[in-house]
């Protein structure tokens, strides 16, 4: 099955750090990736949607400044939390959508999430 | 907003028949997914239906969707203790992209 690999699993670092976060579709090509925050024991929140060749398209609340994302390849995208601060702690979450199925047919596929804890 | 809703937790005995509950409403969601998710771990496609279709089997897993009312279930079968996870419901938004609106997940607790 389609597989999406996110890295890094998890990272710990001092407060005003920045942290890049890559997620790379391994066997399929992607137009669109998506960007999910989820809080302890919450529902994911759609942060962006990531297109390929163009800029993402952020949901309202989500500063386009803190939250860079880069999607530079059909394979990979990228999630940069600038000047990380402790209220920045979650777990990342990214997905990507199969460019070959049809539009309608494409259930995104998750990558195992980044647990980001900024001290 | 479009939104979707779930009950937050169940808990079945080892062996019996699970069914997680969803709303949506979004009328012109055309897919509905189901995904679950293991502690620290992201989210495992399950199974999904198209919103033109009332049943979808597949092995231990049953969709139900009632699109008059909006409300899709997932039923398991004989439940094991592997089964335990939170379950989310997801429903495609039509406003653009395609994006995913997800319910709160229903944490699912088996108890032997």
């Amino acid at each position: 099955g389609a597989v999406v690999s996110q890295h890094p699993s998890r990272v710990i670092c001092k407060s005003g750090t920045s942290v890049k976060i890559e997620c790379r579709s391994l066997d399929f090509q992607a137009t669109t990736m998506f960007w999910y925050r989820q809080f302890p024991k919450k529902s994911l929140m759609l942060m962006a949607t990531s297109n390929e060749g163009s800029k993402a398209t952020y949901e309202q609340g989500v500063e386009k400044d803190k939250f860079l994302i880069n999607h530079a390849s059909l394979t990979l995208s990228t999630l940069t939390v600038t000047s990380a601060h402790p209220e920045d702690s979650s777990f990342y979450i990214c997905s990507a959508r199969d460019l070959n199925r049809e539009i309608s047919n494409q259930p995104q596929h998750f990558g195992d999430g980044t647990r980001l804890s900024i001290l | 907003g479009e939104d979707v809703e779930q009950s937050l937790f169940l808990s079945v005995r080892e062996g019996d028949s699970s069914v997680i509950n969803c709303t949506y409403t979004d009328s012109s969601s055309t897919y509905l997914y189901w995904y679950k998710q293991e502690p620290g771990a992201g989210l495992q496609l399950l199974t999904y239906i198209f919103s033109n279709m009332d049943m979808k089997q597949d092995q231990r897993l049953t969709v139900l969707l009632n699109k008059k009312d909006k409300h899709l279930s997932l039923r398991i079968a004989d439940t094991q203790t592997g089964d335990s996870a939170i379950y989310f419901c997801a429903a495609v938004f039509s406003g653009g992209y395609n994006k995913l609106i997800f319910g709160a997940g229903t944490r699912l607790a088996v108890h032997p």
